[in-house]
This record gives structure tokens, C-alpha cells and sequence, in this order.
């Protein structure tokens, strides 16, 4: 069956640390895959997606995610992380053909101390 | 110049009653979609359309009926509500229906009582 699994529920780190998301998936085609932010209260904000070559992709707020297919894996990573990042965030795999049905993850909370 | 609007934000009602959600996008694209978003955060897909024509259809009680007049209009009409139905809809678009980028409205917060 199609899945995504982000194992982190919440995350908390201090500003200026390393950040890194993890995303988990299960699909039976070669996969899309794309890293979303919602801000609270807010609606979904693309942050990268990965859908062939290069399998480090950047993305918005300085955020960068890898694409390992040995590991059905695409971490979501950020060198510093800002204040303003503490949101949720989401993992999402989709692929041709699927006509833009999106399967997400249930996403990870991060909190950002002072 | 918002991309992807909804109306209203917040939604309080009773149960058994008829709502309706409204979602409009000025981006040209020729998708939209409705998503619900429960209350642990998990985000699933009901209807995608393309171009006026019924794309994706999950599965969702029939109470909820997607009616997409033109295709920058995607509304969401849901009859006899129940308490389940309870959550954050939202709505978003993508040029065309393949594997393109999604951009997301603000969220429609429906509360049954």
C-alpha cells in the first residue's frame, strides 16, 4: 500500500542548531516527492520537491532534502534553524500518472527555543 | 492577489444542517482539489477536478458533493452534517492534473455542534 511515515510526531530544537525532518515511503512507482509547511492557522507552503536528477534538491528558507531510493527516503534538512521555522511540516509522495493525488504524511511539529 | 481563496475561514453549525465551502483560484490552473484535514493534523485528499470534470473522488460519504461551475471554481457542498465531519478543508490548485506543484488556500474551519 501507498505511505508515507514521518516517525517524528514533535520536534524541538534551539535556534541556530541543525535541523533535520524525517520522511519515510512506501510507493509502488517511481515517486514525486515534496516537502510542505503550514504555519499555524495558515494553509500548506511547497518548501522543494524531488522529481528526477540531481537527488539533493534546495528549496525555499534555506531547507534542503535528499532523495535516497535505497532507503525509500527523502529528509528534510536546514544547516541553522530560525524562529519563524516552527510550524508543521509535511511529507508528501505522489507520481505520474497518479493525477495529482497526493498521499501525505501526518506530519512533524517543530518547535524552536529561544 | 490572493492564489487560492476560501470562503468562509470559520464555519460553526448544527447538525443535520447544509453548508457550503467556496474556493476560487486566479493562477489559470486547471486542477483543484478539496483535502480534509482532521484534528490530529493528517491531510487526505476527496476530490480532485480537472477542468470542470471529476478527476479523483476518495472515499467520502455522498453527503459531500464537490460542484465546480468554471475551472477556477471548485465549491464543496455538504449536506446533513455530522459531527465527524468536523476539521479544516482546504482547497488548492496545480496546472493541470498531473504531478505538479499544489498551492493551498488558507483553510475553511468546519465545527458541527
Amino acid at each position: 500500500a501507498q505511505s508515507v511515515t514521518q516517525p517524528d510526531i514533535h520536534i524541538t530544537v534551539s535556534e541556530g542548531a541543525s535541523l533535520e525532518l524525517r520522511c519515510n515511503y512506501s510507493y509502488g512507482a517511481t515517486p514525486y516527492l515534496f516537502w510542505y509547511v503550514q504555519s499555524p492557522g495558515q494553509g500548506l507552503q511547497l518548501l522543494l520537491k524531488y522529481f528526477s536528477g540531481d537527488t539533493l534538491v534546495q528549496g525555499i528558507k534555506g531547507f534542503e532534502a535528499e532523495f535516497k531510493r535505497s532507503q525509500s527516503s527523502f529528509n528534510l534538512r536546514k544547516p541553522s534553524v530560525h524562529w519563524s521555522d516552527a510550524a508543521e511540516y509535511f511529507c508528501a509522495v505522489g507520481a505520474r500518472g497518479s493525477q495529482g493525488n497526493l498521499i501525505f504524511g501526518k506530519g512533524t511539529k517543530l518547535s524552536v527555543k529561544p | 492577489d490572493t492564489a487560492v481563496s476560501q470562503t468562509p475561514k470559520y464555519l460553526v453549525t448544527q447538525m443535520g444542517n447544509d453548508k457550503s465551502i467556496k474556493c476560487e483560484q486566479n493562477l489559470g490552473h486547471d486542477t483543484m482539489y478539496w483535502y480534509k484535514q482532521d484534528s490530529k493534523k493528517f491531510l487526505k485528499i476527496m476530490f480532485s477536478y480537472n477542468n470542470k470534470e471529476l478527476i479523483i473522488n476518495e472515499t467520502v460519504p455522498n453527503r459531500f458533493s464537490p460542484k465546480s461551475p468554471d475551472k477556477a471554481h471548485l465549491n464543496l457542498h455538504i449536506n446533513s452534517l455530522e459531527l465527524g465531519d468536523s476539521a479544516v478543508y482546504f482547497c488548492a490548485s496545480s496546472q493541470d492534473g498531473g504531478i505538479n506543484e499544489q498551492f493551498f488556500g488558507p483553510g475553511t474551519r468546519l465545527t458541527v455542534l
